[in-house]
């Protein structure tokens, strides 16, 4: 079946703007994350959601990142103002987090380079 | 807090050599455990998960690693290397299979011919 998929799969923004990326976890999926890889800071975790339950944002690095999902499926991490630190692969992964048997499957991510 | 440790940022193996790369961890609760490998240009993909389950975990493509408690340990082994395991390997831990996980730095395993 189709697996996470992520957009765009590419970005190349300019300093200052703001950037929206988008995640389509797998069908049936409640559990959704966001993570991002950088040369500097190899793979860190951002947010996590599960379900109805508030999300865990414990892992953003400032206030200038948010993400929200809505209807319980698609998400969309949202980058202001950016910063040439925030250039990036950004990871997006969902699981069904039902217990010892789930497992979080990656999407491909979307690489951000800020000019 | 958790955190994970992998020993060496860079190994190089001959082609049919065993393959050691190696993970420690750290974890106030009983720990979730995984190794991912991130091949180049692509996303990445579970190799093997240990769950306290059985202590000795076996993944894809000829792969396995074991739970060491005693030394906080999860190193993961293949008997013989091929040209295609030459990726990124990454050690992750997590307090339950479905929660945040914490990766390691990776290791990028190259295979001489």
């Amino acid at each position: 079946g189709a697996g996470v998929s992520q957009s765009p799969s590419n970005k190349v923004t300019e300093k200052g703007k703001d950037v929206e990326l988008r995640c389509d976890p797998i069908s049936g999926h409640t559990a959704l994350y966001w993570y991002r890889q950088s040369l500097g800071q190899g793979l860190e975790f951002l947010i996590y959601f599960q379900g109805n339950s508030a999300p865990d944002k414990s892992g953003l690095p400032s206030d200038r990142f948010s993400a929200e999902r809505t209807g319980g499926s698609v998400s969309t991490l949202t980058i202001q103002r950016t910063q040439q630190e925030d250039s990036a692969v950004y990871l997006c992964a969902s699981s069904f987090d039902r217990g010892n048997t789930d497992t979080q499957y990656f999407g491909p991510g979307t690489r951000l380079t800020v000019l | 807090a958790q955190s994970v440790t992998q020993l060496g940022s860079h190994v190089s193996v001959s082609e049919g050599a065993l393959v050691l790369l190696r993970c420690n961890y750290s974890s106030s609760v009983p720990p979730y455990l995984f190794w991912y490998v991130q091949y180049p240009n692509q996303g990445l993909q579970l190799l093997l998960k240990y769950t306290s389950a059985a202590t000795l975990v076996k993944g894809i493509n000829g792969f396995e690693a074991e739970f060491k408690k005693s030394e906080t340990s999860f190193h993961l082994t293949k008997p013989s290397a091929h040209m295609s395991d030459a990726a990124e390997y990454f050690c992750a831990v997590s307090e339950s299979s479905a929660s945040k996980i914490i990766f390691g730095s990776g290791t990028r395993l190259s295979i001489r011919p």
